[in-house]
C-alpha cells in the first residue's frame, strides 16, 4: 500500500531563511505527488502538483524517484507562508483512486 | 461558486447517538471524497463516491459508518451509535473528475468537527 511520510511536525524558520519541508513516499509504481496547504482558519487547498512542474508563491518541489522524495522548497521564507503543509500522493487504479496524505508539517515563519 | 460546503461545522453527540455530516460539492462536481483527521494524525481517506455510487470505500470502518451521494442533494456521512473514538474532524472534497486523470484537483470543505461526549 502507498504511504506518505512527513517527518517533521513543526518547522520554525526566520523570515528570509530558506525552507525545506520534507516528504517521502513509498509506492512501487509511478505516483502523482501534490502539496496542499492550509492557512489559519482557511480550508485545505492545492499548492502545487508534480506534473505541472510550476512554482507557486515561490515554492517548488522536485520528484526524486531514486530517493522517493518530493520535498517542498522556498529560498526565502515570508511571514505569510506560515501554515500547515500536507504532502499527498495519488496513484492510478481502475475506476478512480484517492489522495493519500502525510501527517502534515506546521511551518512557522518568525520575524 | 461558494466552494465545497460542509455542515454543521461543529457537532456534539452523546455516545450511542447518530451523527449525520453533510457535504455539498462545488457546482459541476460529481466526485466526492470523505476524509477523517484524528488528533495528531494526517487526513485518512474514508470513501469516494460519485452520484448514486460508492466507488471506493476501502477506508471506511466496517461497522456503524455509511456514506451516500444521492442524485439530488448533498453527500451524507452517517455514523451510527457514536463512540468517543469517533471524535475527529471530517473533511469532504469534491472534484470535476476522478483521480484516474491524475492531475485533477480536489477542493476541500472546511470540515465538520465531531465531538462525542
Amino acid at each position: 500500500a502507498q504511504r506518505v511520510t512527513q517527518p517533521e511536525k513543526l518547522l520554525s524558520v526566520f523570515k528570509g531563511a530558506p525552507v525545506e519541508l520534507k516528504c517521502n513516499y513509498s509506492y512501487s509504481g509511478s505516483p502523482e505527488l501534490f502539496w496542499y496547504v492550509q492557512y489559519s482558519r482557511q480550508r485545505l487547498q492545492l499548492l502545487l502538483r508534480h506534473i505541472s512542474r510550476e512554482s507557486i508563491k515561490g515554492f517548488t518541489a522536485d520528484l526524486n524517484k531514486g530517493e522517493t522524495s518530493f520535498h517542498l522548497k522556498k529560498p526565502f521564507a515570508q511571514e505569510e507562508d506560515s501554515a500547515m503543509y500536507y504532502c499527498a500522493l495519488s496513484i492510478l487504479t481502475g475506476g478512480g483512486n484517492k489522495l493519500t496524505f502525510g501527517t502534515g508539517t506546521q511551518l512557522k515563519v518568525e520575524l | 461558486n461558494a466552494g465545497v460546503m460542509q455542515n454543521p461545522r461543529h457537532l456534539v453527540r452523546r455516545r450511542g447517538q447518530e451523527a449525520r455530516l453533510r457535504c455539498s460539492p462545488m457546482k459541476g462536481h460529481s466526485h466526492v471524497y470523505w476524509y477523517r483527521q484524528l488528533p495528531e494524525e494526517g487526513l485518512k481517506f474514508m470513501v469516494y463516491l460519485q452520484k448514486e455510487n460508492i466507488i471506493d470505500e476501502s477506508g471506511m470502518p466496517k461497522e456503524r459508518f455509511s456514506a451516500e451521494f444521492p442524485k439530488e442533494g448533498p453527500s451524507i456521512l452517517r455514523i451510527q451509535q457514536v463512540v468517543r473514538g469517533d471524535s475527529a474532524a471530517y473533511f469532504c472534497a469534491s472534484s470535476v473528475e476522478g483521480f484516474y486523470s491524475l492531475n485533477t484537483e480536489a477542493f476541500f470543505g472546511q470540515g465538520t468537527r465531531l465531538t462525542v461526549v
